[in-house]
């Protein structure tokens, strides 16, 4: 498979536990945030976002967090499962109108689920 | 199928000729994207297009050109490709812009030598 990051922080979790991954966002006027799933060989795969009036949604599975005061971001999986493993982007996007705006992704971190 | 098809999925060239990856999407998007991925770097914006003959540079568009003619069709071009360009390159589409959910290609790694 691909190799997206030969040095990714990667975060190791038992089946069936949750997972916690974070991200920190440098831009303070970013008001739209994605988080991204991509398994070795294939693209990017949508998983849910967040405008910035928001503090918190949910997914099936999943839930995105924004502290806007800290400009920090978390994805969180309930009850991992094997196809949870694969790295994790989170992006945020500067500007909510107009669109066309550049999609700024952080750099990802590696989840293994172990059996 | 909805879908962003990229072509080719691998390619090994020599520096300086010229090459272009196609991709195509079949969801009338109108904001398609180019990005780079590269270990340790992530996904990098190369070009976008907010709609037919609307084109603006992402973040490292040094090296690259773009074209968008038809909506779904949005083909990156590298005039005199160098090693430094050897990367996997995505394609991705969205239906307004870049604050709403993208669809990624599958992916084109590129080998310059």
């Amino acid at each position: 498979g691909e190799s997206v990051g030969l040095h990714l922080p990667t975060l190791s979790v038992q089946e069936g536990d949750n997972s916690i991954i974070n991200c920190a966002y440098s831009n303070s006027a970013s008001d739209y945030f994605i988080w991204y799933k991509q398994e070795s060989g294939k693209g990017p795969q949508f998983i849910i976002d967040i405008r910035s009036n928001m503090d918190k949604r949910q997914g099936q599975r999943v839930t995105v967090l924004l502290n806007k005061t800290v400009k920090h971001l978390s994805l969180q999986i309930a009850a991992t499962q094997p196809g949870d493993s694969a790295v994790y982007f989170c992006a945020e996007n500067p500007q909510l109108t107009g669109g066309g705006n550049k999609l700024t992704f952080g750099t990802g971190t590696q989840l293994k689920v172990e059996l | 199928e909805a879908q962003v098809t990229q072509n080719p999925r691998y390619l090994i060239t020599v520096t300086g000729k010229k090459l272009t990856v196609t991709c195509s999407q079949n969801m009338n998007h109108e904001y398609m994207s180019w990005y780079r991925q590269d270990p340790g770097l992530g996904l990098r914006q190369i070009y976008y297009s907010m709609n037919v003959e609307v084109t603006d540079k992402g973040d490292v568009p040094e090296g690259y050109k773009v074209s968008r003619k038809e909506k779904r069709n949005f083909p990156l071009i590298l005039e005199s490709p160098s090693p430094n360009q050897t990367s996997l390159y995505f394609c991705a589409s969205s239906l307004f812009g870049s604050n709403t959910e993208a669809f990624f290609g599958q992916g084109t790694r590129l080998t310059v030598v």
